[in-house]
């Protein structure tokens, strides 16, 4: 599958536990994006790159939460001393740096904060 | 605020019924507007964009920009449609996407 790859696609955490993800654009892929999925909500904008420069980062991202694009490839996204509120789907998508272009999502991160 | 609105949480039709999936934007400028579509156990995936006119699987949307909206149409609806559909926007050269809420789409045989 030369797609964008999630892992793991599954996490059950206890409150106060760190997590992370990780994300696999396709190789090309210049940008990569973050975003935050809840139930019966659209996906919701974190942050993103360009190649290993981290250009945006919505409200959205709390202190707890920071993300990292080493060598513009690999994604990682910590979420520190975790929240039941944090509990949702975390979704990943890559694209190409032009307008109009389709971001391509991964299978995303369903997590489960107890 | 950017919003993107999709004021239908379901649409049901019968096969063959014709199908218009709602979306209207708040934006002042000229963003640009995508359909993604979610099937059952897969991945989000686009469905078509307003830049390119296309039709896709017979689906197309027109941007309206007095209207502000870009609502999805079918003339014929697939059982196979059935979906979760998203209308989303881009703005600046960010590409980051603003979605709406979603509709999902359930076509009956």
């Amino acid at each position: 599958d030369t797609g964008v790859s999630q892992d793991p696609r599954h996490k059950i955490t206890k409150r106060g536990q760190n997590v992370t993800f990780r994300c696999d654009p396709i190789s090309e892929h210049n940008r990569l994006y973050w975003y935050r999925q809840t139930l019966g909500q659209g996906p919701e904008f974190l942050t993103y790159f360009q190649n290993e420069a981290q250009l945006e980062k919505s409200r959205l991202l709390s202190d707890r939460f920071s993300a990292e694009r080493p060598k513009g490839s690999f994604s990682t996204l910590e979420i520190q001393r975790t929240e039941q509120g944090d509990s949702a789907m975390y979704l990943c998508a890559s694209s190409l740096d032009l307008i109009g272009t389709e971001a391509f999502f991964g299978q995303g991160t369903r997590l489960t904060v107890v | 605020a950017q919003r993107v609105t999709q004021p239908e949480k379901l649409l049901s039709v019968f096969k063959g019924a014709p199908v218009e999936l709602k979306c209207n934007y708040s934006y002042s400028g000229s963003p640009e507007l995508f359909w993604y579509v979610q099937y059952s156990r897969q991945r989000l995936q686009l469905l078509l964009r307003h830049i390119s006119r296309e039709s896709i699987k017979g689906f197309t949307a027109d941007l309206n920009k007095g209207e502000t909206s870009f609502h999805l149409k079918k003339p014929f609806a697939q059982e196979e449609d059935s979906a979760m559909y998203y209308c989303a926007l881009t703005k600046d050269s960010s590409y980051k996407l603003i979605f709406g809420s979603g509709t999902r789409l359930l076509v009956r045989p």
